[in-house]
């Protein structure tokens, strides 16, 4: 059973900090990764995408990926208000086109 | 960019009553999906088609059916719907091993 698993949360950060939203995944095949972010009500939106090792940044958004230790981050730095938001974390392996989506952090950026 | 499109945004319906979701994109993606998701539970994948008059079913079939007639059009239907089908369901599609890309959502309450 392929698993993505993400702290449910809230995390909740200052405004102007640096939001660190982990994940974890069990599929060693996975080999693309993927950020959303979704507010309430919304659907899910698509923030970066990372697929080496490694750090990937634009603009306050930077997905960090480790596949070694199986673990992908997302920083989102000078944090605002409406960064607030639930954030997915998804994998995807090289043969399958369906990917494997986590639960979600909630992250509140307080002012 | 890329447009998944829903075209019933909110439904109320009765119970028993058959309902039809429509999605349609605009990028010629081979597959796409049909997810609902609910609080607490993330989101969970109904059925997925990799291609036209193709189907697959995905971890919560039960209660569904779908129909992929043309390649942009994939269609959910509820034969008879129930109370714990009142959800919100997302459609999203993707070409193979990409990023995928969601609708805006259609918000089903059954009575």
């Amino acid at each position: 059973q392929k698993e993505v698993e993400q702290n449910s949360g809230p995390l909740s950060v200052p405004e102007g900090a640096i939001a660190s939203l982990n994940c974890t995944y069990s599929d060693r095949g996975s080999q693309s990764f993927f950020w959303y972010r979704q507010y309430s009500g919304k659907s899910p939106e698509l923030i970066m995408s990372i697929y080496s090792n490694g750090d990937k940044e634009d603009g306050r958004f930077t997905a960090q990926l480790n596949k070694a230790s199986q673990y992908v981050s997302l920083l989102i730095r000078d944090s605002q208000p409406s960064d607030s938001a639930t954030y997915l974390c998804a994998g995807s392996s090289g043969g399958s086109y369906i990917p494997t989506f986590g639960r979600g952090t909630s992250l509140i950026v307080h002012p | 960019d890329v447009k998944v499109t829903q075209s019933s945004r909110y439904l109320v319906k009765r119970t028993g009553e058959k309902v039809f979701l429509e999605c349609v994109q605009d990028m010629d993606h081979e597959n796409m999906f049909w997810y609902r998701q609910d609080p607490g539970l993330g989101l969970r994948l109904i059925y997925f088609s990799y291609d036209v008059k193709m189907k697959e079913k995905g971890d919560i079939p039960e209660g569904y059916s779908v129909s992929r007639e043309k390649k942009e059009r994939f269609s959910l239907i509820l034969e008879s719907a129930s109370t714990n089908q009142t959800s919100m369901y997302l459609c999203a599609s993707t070409p193979t091993g990409n990023t995928i890309y969601f609708g805006e959502g259609s918000w089903l309450t059954v009575v």
